[in-house]
């Protein structure tokens, strides 16, 4: 079963607007960790934003704030005031306790944002 | 300060070929990982080492070993490669679980083609 779903493929969104992308997760540990990381088009992760599963108010970093709706296990991404650059592949990730105090991430498939003018 | 830097950047091997994938960081991390990442696909975890000296399997162990030589390098060795593993292939490090933001840092990746 997965454990990260993206259920957006691909969106397109005018220049300007505010846009949503949407992640569930799944997890039976109580302690865990959800990302989003950005991949433009030349290929490297940029971290945009992290939610501990312990926080109590949603994470915010500049345009960027997760909606983070523990019950329905849903960490959706949002996008304020799009650009053009933010034209890129999108992923949300989860972060769960391993052996040693590693934490290895697991990926969704990701969203593919284009940003129009 | 470089972060995390893998070598190569672009690798070609032929089938029951065998290379190691180097990475190395300079942030003092504890943990480092490897990851691979397939067209369409998010990035599946290979292999992680938690701290120098250890290292473990992570989803999609198979076909691969590592190394973790010191804190500061964790290498990906490919013994004989095959076509199915043509991927994209990233490192990352991360500091302790509690750390404020438990960021994982990815080096640059290296794009691997079995023929």
């Amino acid at each position: 079963a997965q454990k990260i779903t993206q259920t957006q493929p691909g969106m397109f969104v005018q220049e300007k607007e505010a846009v949503t992308l949407d992640c569930t997760y799944d997890t039976s540990d109580p302690s865990y960790g959800l990302f989003w990381y950005k991949q433009p088009s030349s290929g490297e992760m940029i971290f945009l934003i992290y939610q501990g599963s312990y926080d109590q108010q949603n994470a915010t970093e500049g345009r960027y704030s997760l909606n983070f709706q523990k019950a329905r296990k849903s960490a959706n991404l949002v996008i304020s005031a799009s650009q053009l650059g933010d034209s890129a592949m999108y992923f949300c990730a989860m972060r769960e306790r391993r052996g040693g105090g590693a934490d290895g991430l697991t990926f969704g498939k990701g969203t593919h944002l284009i940003i129009q003018p | 300060n470089a972060g995390v830097t893998q070598t190569p950047k672009f690798q070609v091997l032929k089938t029951g070929q065998s290379m190691t994938l180097q990475c190395a960081q300079d942030m003092n991390h504890n943990s480092m990982y490897w990851y691979r990442q397939d067209p369409g696909m998010g990035l599946r975890l290979i292999y992680y080492s938690a701290s120098e000296g250890t290292t473990d399997k992570g989803e999609v162990p198979n076909g691969y070993n590592v190394s973790r030589l010191n804190k500061r390098e964790f290498s990906l060795r490919l013994e004989s490669a095959a076509p199915s593993q043509t991927s994209v292939y990233f490192c990352a490090s991360s500091p302790p679980i509690g750390r404020a933001g438990n960021e994982q840092f990815f080096g640059p990746g290296t794009r691997l083609t079995v023929l």
